[in-house]
């Protein structure tokens, strides 16, 4: 079975320092992750992905994630954080069995930028 | 830019009763997926759909049934509810081309069972 994990319940980091958030995976063939983030009472928002092709994947709102084939890992950035950021991040990879095959998603990552 | 949108967004229920969660996907998409959330949790997959044919399934209980409609709706039946199926149920649409497999996701319908 496929799986991702999210090793960091919290990263806390400062407004206007980068931020990483950690995923790492485990596939049978070639991954389809994605990073999606969730606000309190929301739904989840889709921020990027990586199916084949450039390692540096860019998404919305400034994120973006480095697929590292080596490391197994598929950590999300931004070069500059904003208070606005702060939600519950969560990495998932794509079943590849079938068309409409599901999201299997890490454990969240709680994402708190301070001033 | 049209989401996904979810019927209804609260429900409260009693033990032992029946509810029906609806859920109607970004236009000309073919594939719908749904999820339940519990309190701290990730979402875990329970069925999808694709081209109103169940196309996966996960842990979902036998309690639950779900259909997908020619239109593309899709509705989540649960019966016999139980505490324990208190969550947040997310449906999500996508197309079926690889170049888009990202999920869109619902708001969610947040059921209490009581």
């Amino acid at each position: 079975a496929q799986s991702v994990a999210q090793p960091e319940d919290q990263v806390n980091v400062a407004e206007g320092n980068p931020l990483t958030v950690k995923c790492t995976y485990s596939v049978s063939g070639n991954p389809y992750l994605f990073w999606y983030v969730q606000y309190p009472n929301r739904g989840l928002q889709f921020l990027l992905k990586y199916i084949t092709g450039d390692n540096l994947v860019k998404g919305s709102y400034g994120f973006e994630a480095e697929f590292n084939k080596s490391q197994t890992s598929f950590h999300l950035k931004k070069p500059s954080a904003l208070v606005s950021d702060s939600a519950l991040y969560f990495c998932a990879v794509r079943e590849n069995t079938g068309t409409a095959s599901k999201l299997t998603f890490g454990t969240g990552t709680r994402l708190q930028v301070t001033l | 830019a049209a989401g996904v949108i979810q019927s209804p967004r609260h429900l409260i229920k009693e033990k032992r009763e029946t509810a029906t969660l609806k859920c109607y996907p970004i236009p000309r998409h073919d594939t719908v997926y749904w999820y339940q959330q519990g309190p701290g949790q990730d979402p875990q997959f329970l069925i999808s759909f694709y081209e109103k044919m169940q196309s996966d399934k996960g842990s979902i209980p036998d309690r639950f049934s779900a259909q997908q409609f020619s239109d593309y709706h899709s509705e989540l039946n649960m019966s016999s509810l139980e505490l324990g199926d208190s969550a947040l149920y997310f449906c999500a649409s996508s197309t079926g081309l690889p170049s888009s497999y990202e999920q869109y996701f619902g708001p969610g319908t947040r059921l209490t069972v009581t």
